[in-house]
């Protein structure tokens, strides 16, 4: 079993609709929950990052995290075609430094 | 002003040849990172630098050898290239997290390898 499982899609959704993506993973020691996006043929770049349990809010992007499930999600209201990109959940242990365990990436396509 | 660049952007070689990457970071960072991406976006670590020295090494084939040689450099050498290292290989540069961040990793654009 990988230690972080994400869905790869393709996700495929028209412009204004919610998206919610999400991942789960295995050890319950993670402390740190990141959202990556990586535009084609681009390097990953981070887009937000949660601390243990618990909601948070930039703009039109919304991470969760849900320890007691081992569940993350990443939801972006009234999406636009520039979100179109792979979406990489990341998990960090509770060093906050080092390592990471990226899951598989869903790649998202928002069509205007 | 690039932050983590890499060089070259693409290389395609062939079996059984010997090539090297560059890596270089200007943000002052003193961890560095190489990753390797297959052809399905998994994004795996590969190696660790901490101010010159390897702190993590994951299970690589040892044809594969980073060298820092100094903290803003990581360089990647692959020896006898075979097609399954074909992939888009990143470095990537830290800081460290501090308080309640976690250690928030840069990556530069990647090396698209394709081995013939």
């Amino acid at each position: 079993q990988k230690e972080v499982e994400q869905d790869p899609g393709p996700l495929s959704v028209p412009e204004g609709a919610i998206v919610s993506l999400n991942c789960t993973y295995s050890n319950s020691a993670f402390q740190y929950f990141m959202w990556y996006r990586q535009y084609s043929r681009k390097g990953p770049e981070l887009l937000m990052y949660t601390y243990s349990s618990g909601n948070k809010e930039d703009g039109r992007f919304t991470a969760q995290v849900d320890k007691s499930s081992k569940y993350i999600s990443l939801f972006i209201r009234d999406s636009q075609p520039s979100d179109s990109a792979t979406y990489l959940c990341a998990i960090q242990g509770s060093s906050n430094t080092g390592k990471l365990i990226f899951g598989q990436g869903t790649t998202l396509q928002v069509k205007p | 002003d690039t932050a983590v660049s890499q060089t070259p952007k693409y290389l395609v070689t062939q079996m059984g040849n010997d090539k090297s990457i560059k890596c270089e970071q200007n943000l002052g960072h003193d961890t560095m990172y190489w990753y390797k991406q297959d052809s399905k976006k998994f994004l795996k670590i590969m190696f660790s630098y901490n101010n010159k020295e390897l702190i993590i090494n994951e299970t690589v084939p040892n044809r594969f050898s980073p060298k820092s040689p100094d903290k803003a450099h990581l360089n990647l050498h692959i020896n006898s290239l075979e097609l399954g290292d074909s992939a888009v290989y990143f470095c990537a540069s830290s800081q460290g997290g501090s308080g309640g961040a976690p250690d928030t990793q840069y990556f530069g654009p990647g090396t698209r390898l394709t081995v013939l």
